[in-house]
């Protein structure tokens, strides 16, 4: 099973900082299967980013995803008051599928 | 438009059963996996395994076998899942969302609402 650790727990930012997490797993992910997800509380978790590093539909340009040796990167250019939520990393490459802990995104 | 609806909250006694639903629209349903995520209260996302919409064969993850249950009903484009001698521990938000095309990997997108199943005396 890949583990895929989070971090940092959580991220106090203010409104038009940049934000980035980290998304580092145990082990190669598979092609870079790798997706982003935010979640506000109450919602469900909305797709972000797949593949590493494509946006998905709908998806504003402040979020950016990229890949770098065994670490993942999701990151917000300028963090909007809606950015500020939990996010998830997620591998989908191999079996088990496997979440990330999470970051959550809060307002300094 | 591509949209998942899931069914309403449940509050179930131990020992119950519950089944919850997952209704989709705005794509062809045997095409696409669908997965089931538990998220207990306050905590992450964890995989459940996921069902092939267009075989009806279902994959369940460690930890998700033997009392739950994947099915789907291709007729009316809806997916279920089934939980059997509920525990206290089992209340959690459970989504459905879907997955890859013909049961390849994929991320998950669309998810449905959740549906918060409580189990309590």
């Amino acid at each position: 099973e890949i583990v895929l650790t989070q971090s940092p727990g959580t991220l106090s930012l203010s409104p038009g900082e940049r934000a980035t997490l980290s998304c580092r797993p145990s082990q190669s992910v598979y092609s870079n299967y790798l997706a982003w997800y935010q979640q506000k509380p109450g919602q469900a978790p909305r797709l972000l980013i797949y593949g590493a590093s494509s946006r998905a539909t709908g998806i504003p340009d402040r979020f950016s995803g990229s890949e770098s040796g065994t670490e993942f990167t999701l990151t917000i250019s300028r963090l909007e008051p809606e950015d500020f939520a939990v996010y998830y990393c997620q591998q989908y490459g191999s079996s088990p599928i496997t979440f990330g802990g999470g970051t959550k995104v809060e307002i300094k | 438009q591509v949209h998942l609806v899931q069914s309403g909250s449940e509050l179930k006694k131990p020992g119950a059963s519950v089944k919850v639903s997952c209704k989709a629209s705005g794509y062809t349903f045997s095409s696409f996996a669908m997965n089931w995520v538990r998220q207990a209260p306050g905590q992450g996302l964890e995989w459940m395994g996921w069902i092939n919409s267009n075989t009806g064969n279902p994959t369940y993850a460690q930890g998700f076998t033997g009392r739950f249950v994947f099915s789907l009903d291709t007729s009316v484009s809806t997916a279920y899942l089934q939980i059997s001698s509920l525990k206290p521990e089992d209340t959690a938000v459970y989504y459905c969302a879907r997955g890859g095309y013909y049961g390849s990997r994929g991320w998950f997108d669309p998810w449905g609402q959740g549906t918060l199943v409580t189990v309590s005396s």
